[in-house]
């Protein structure tokens, strides 16, 4: 069964533009939960989506969004790129949610100049 | 308040020496918990995880932890380290606000000498 992918994995904007990233789950799963890992504070949640709803949305202005689609595939979008945005995000999917096992892919690496 | 403490951001053992990585977590009622680990340039692979029964869980590539509700803990440990063991380890928990939200610790760089 293929994994977890993210795609680009890396990507390099500047200040003020906006970006979208995607992640494509395990067949199956039906959860897609986005972290962002920076090493000053860690990994932090972002949002989850199930069946195509935001059901938990974590701690972060609304520059930041996302969305899945009827296939389970995720989009999350940032507008107005700051420079503290530049951070590895995380996509991993579950079947029901994060307190089944969630598989993680590789991340996107964004970088803001 | 952090929901997930990680005592220790670097730990280092030599090979074959016991590897222990502690976790608190902050909670009135147990929690699910997991240990991920993350190698460079990687996403978070799980190593093992606790929802309900057993508070010994085992794991892959020889880890264990132990759940202990009286102390909030739920530190990893693995017998005997080896060189490819080295790597960042997350603790983390979910359900403690609601069953969608993981919560992760801020890390353990486990560093591996020979």
């Amino acid at each position: 069964k293929a994994g977890v992918t993210q795609t680009p994995r890396y990507l390099i904007k500047t200040r003020g533009q906006q970006v979208t990233l995607s992640c494509s789950p395990i067949s199956g799963h039906r959860s897609v939960s986005w972290y962002q890992q920076t090493p000053g504070q860690g990994l932090q949640f972002l949002f989850e989506y199930f069946s195509e709803t935001q059901r938990n949305k974590g701690n972060f202005p609304g520059r930041f969004s996302g969305r899945q689609f009827s296939n389970s595939r995720s989009e999350m979008n940032v507008s107005t790129l700051e420079l503290g945005d530049s951070a590895l995000y995380l996509c991993a999917s579950s079947l029901v949610g994060s307190t089944d096992t969630q598989y993680f892919g590789p991340g996107t690496r964004l970088t803001v100049l | 308040a952090q929901s997930v403490t990680q005592l220790g951001s670097h730990v280092s053992v030599s090979e074959g020496a016991l590897v222990l990585l502690r976790c608190n977590y902050s909670s009135s009622v147990p929690p699910y918990l997991f240990w991920y680990v993350q190698y460079p340039n990687q996403g978070l692979q799980l190593l093992l995880k606790y929802t309900t029964g057993a508070t010994l869980v085992k794991g892959i590539n020889g880890f264990e932890a132990e759940f202990k509700k009286s102390e909030t803990s739920f530190h990893l440990t693995k017998p005997s380290a080896h060189m490819s063991d080295a790597a960042e380890y997350f603790c983390a928990v979910s359900g403690l606000y609601n069953n969608n939200d993981m919560r992760f610790g801020a890390g353990t760089r486990l560093t591996v000498k020979p």
